[in-house]
């Protein structure tokens, strides 16, 4: 079953202007992730922020996680062309028992036009 | 560093017809998962494996689908036999084992499009 939900399921923007992304998720999570599928490919990981952590930064990405809302936000500075791909969260429970399963949501479709 | 190496690439077969996957992960990585992606959706988790034992299958149908890692390295996904539905991505993944507790990125093949007729 899915557990994250994005929103919106499609964004479309210009070039230079910031894009931002959210998700929701309903069980209590040990990380979430962000990742990146471009047109027919394999998912790239962007970033990891843990239970314990509110917001995290790498290059023009910043995530943001709020664990009583139960939300994650991704924010795209600056974009660019090359930024066009699917963008998916991903909660995912620990390891112990759960071996570091990871549960994706159905994905925001992100459009950069130059 | 290689990443994880998926074949074939593209497979289009008949309903009824059976068909493999391959997956070779990232050298070192203990963990691998097999996921399948419907068009428009987010991967779904079918089957992980940590080395060559099975911790997780809850989602893979099991009268149809079989999947196996010898020597807890490369793995097939077996489809037997197809249907309809089963068109889709399949996406092979593998991570380090995290520390009790803690958790490691994924990293993901290219993956197979397989499109039953």
């Amino acid at each position: 079953s899915q557990q994250g939900e994005e929103d919106p399921q499609a964004l479309s923007i210009q070039e230079g202007e910031n894009a931002t992304m959210n998700c929701s998720y309903k069980t209590s999570i040990n990380n979430l992730q962000w990742y990146r599928q471009n047109s027919g490919r394999g998912l790239v990981h962007l970033i990891l922020i843990r239970s314990n952590e509110r917001e995290k930064h790498s290059g023009r990405l910043r995530v943001t996680l709020d664990t009583s809302k139960k939300s994650s936000s991704l924010l795209i500075t600056a974009s660019r062309a090359a930024d066009t791909a699917s963008y998916f969260c991903a909660t995912g429970r620990g390891g112990g028992t759960s071996y570091g399963k990871l549960t994706f949501g159905q994905g925001t479709i992100l459009t950069v036009h130059p | 560093e290689a990443g994880v190496a998926q074949s074939p690439r593209y497979k289009i077969i008949e309903k009824r017809q059976s068909v493999a996957f391959w997956c070779n992960p990232i050298s070192g990585h203990a963990t691998l998962y097999w996921y399948q992606q419907i068009l428009g959706q987010g991967p779904k988790l079918l089957i992980q494996f940590q080395n060559n034992g099975v911790v997780d299958d809850s989602q893979l149908p099991k009268d149809r689908f079989s999947a196996e890692r010898l020597k807890g390295v490369d793995s097939t996904l077996k489809i037997q036999p197809a249907k309809l539905e089963d068109s889709a991505v399949y996406l092979c993944a593998s991570s380090l084992v995290g520390l009790a507790g803690s958790q490691n990125e994924q990293f993901f093949g290219p993956g197979t499009r397989l499109t039953v007729l």
